[in-house]
This record gives structure tokens, sequence and C-alpha cells, in this order.
């Protein structure tokens, strides 16, 4: 299993802040999937990215998979109450002697206050 | 109905029980997953099923028995669980192996 560490665990800031999480390995993945999972609900994916250096944008969010493909940032700019949730970054296996399976890292739970 | 499907939302049991967990993808997809979701732990598959075959068993116990009829349907056949095995379970699909997941709502299990 190729882990993924995320950081921070937990993050709580108020409307209006910017913020910064990350997702670091010490192997490389073909890809890298970031998902936000709001409380009873399941992971909604937001953003693959599949490219040494990509960079994303998703509206107030933007992603960058790192040159190594080794880790990934998500950067929220203005943060508002409707992004808090759990953040979870997903590596796909470099190579099919790894598995099909996605790993996971444990998450980063943002809470946005008003 | 679209998306990913789970019932039941919520289910209690004891020890003894045997119960199930149902799973409906109506995306056309052909590899479906559960993954078990604790506190402070990274999702972790279980099972894997590609074109109804089982391609990965994580080496789960065998008090859970996945079950695959069609491409569409994916369940879980829980029997004599332990109160560790307090979880929310998730369902996903995806078009083919290690492609982006859509994740149903999940099932939170609950053994006392």
């Amino acid at each position: 299993t190729q882990l993924l560490e995320q950081s921070p665990q937990f993050l709580s800031i108020q409307e209006g802040e910017n913020l910064t999480v990350y997702c670091n390995s010490s192997s490389v993945f073909s890809s890298l999937q970031w998902y936000r999972q709001e409380p009873g609900e399941g992971p909604v994916l937001l953003v693959t990215v599949v490219t040494g250096g990509e960079v994303k944008k998703l509206k107030r969010l933007t992603f960058q998979f790192g040159d190594a493909r080794k880790d990934s940032s998500l950067h929220i700019t203005a943060a508002q109450p409707g992004d808090t949730g759990l953040y979870l970054c997903a590596g796909a296996p470099r190579d099919s002697n790894s598995g099909y399976a996605l790993n996971f890292g444990k998450g980063t739970s943002l809470l946005v206050t008003p | 109905e679209t998306g990913v499907t789970q019932t039941p939302r919520h289910l209690v049991m004891g020890m003894t029980n045997k119960k199930s967990l149902k799973c409906e993808q109506h995306l056309g997809h052909n590899a479906m997953y559960w993954y078990k979701q604790s506190a402070k732990k990274p999702l972790e598959l279980m099972f894997v099923y590609n074109f109804k075959e089982q391609t990965e068993n994580n080496s789960v116990p065998s008090r859970f028995s996945p079950e695959c009829p069609n491409s569409s349907h994916l369940f879980l056949h829980l029997h004599t669980l332990q109160p560790e095995d307090s979880a929310l379970y998730l369902c996903a699909s995806s078009p083919s192996l290690a492609w982006e997941l859509f994740f149903g709502e999940g099932s939170r299990l609950t053994v006392l």
C-alpha cells in the first residue's frame, strides 16, 4: 500500500480566509484525486490531476500536482461555510503490480464559520 | 434515480444477527467497490468487482461476504460481526478499474 499523508488533520477558520491543505507521499502516483465528504454523505470527486506540475482551478479551489507526482495541494480562496467538510486525497497506483485500488489519505477536516 | 444508491442508510445489529447491505448504481459503470470508513483511519478498500468478477479481496474477515449478481448491483452480507466492525460502509462505482470513483451515501453500521 502506498501511503498518503494529509495535513493538517483539522482546520477551523473564519469565512473569507484562505487556506491550503497538503497531501504527501514517498511514492509516485499515475494520478491523484481530491474528494470532499460532507457529514452523513459519501465522498464526492472534486478533481483529478495527472501531469506532474499540473494546476487545475475549480472556482475558488486551486489544485496542484507536484512535479514528481508524489504530492499535491489544495488551496481555497475566501473560504465559505459551504466549503466545510472532509477533504480526501487519493492516489492511483503507478503500475498494475500495485493493484488497481486507490490509496486514500486520512483526510483534512475543514470547518468554516460565518 | 441516478448515481449510486445504498440501503439501508443506518443499521444496528447484534453480534449474532445476519444482515445485508445493498448498493445499486445507475451509471453504467463496470467496476464496483466496498470501502470501510472508520474514525481516524484512511478509507479501507474491502472488495473490488470488475464486470461482476471479484478482482480484489483485501484480507477481509470471512464474516463479510460480498455478492455481485450483475454490474449494477452489489451486496455485502454480514454475519457474526464484532463491535469493532461498526463503521460507515461505502459503496462506489467507476467506469473501469482505477478510474474516478462515484460513491454512495454510505450505510452507517453499529454492532452491539
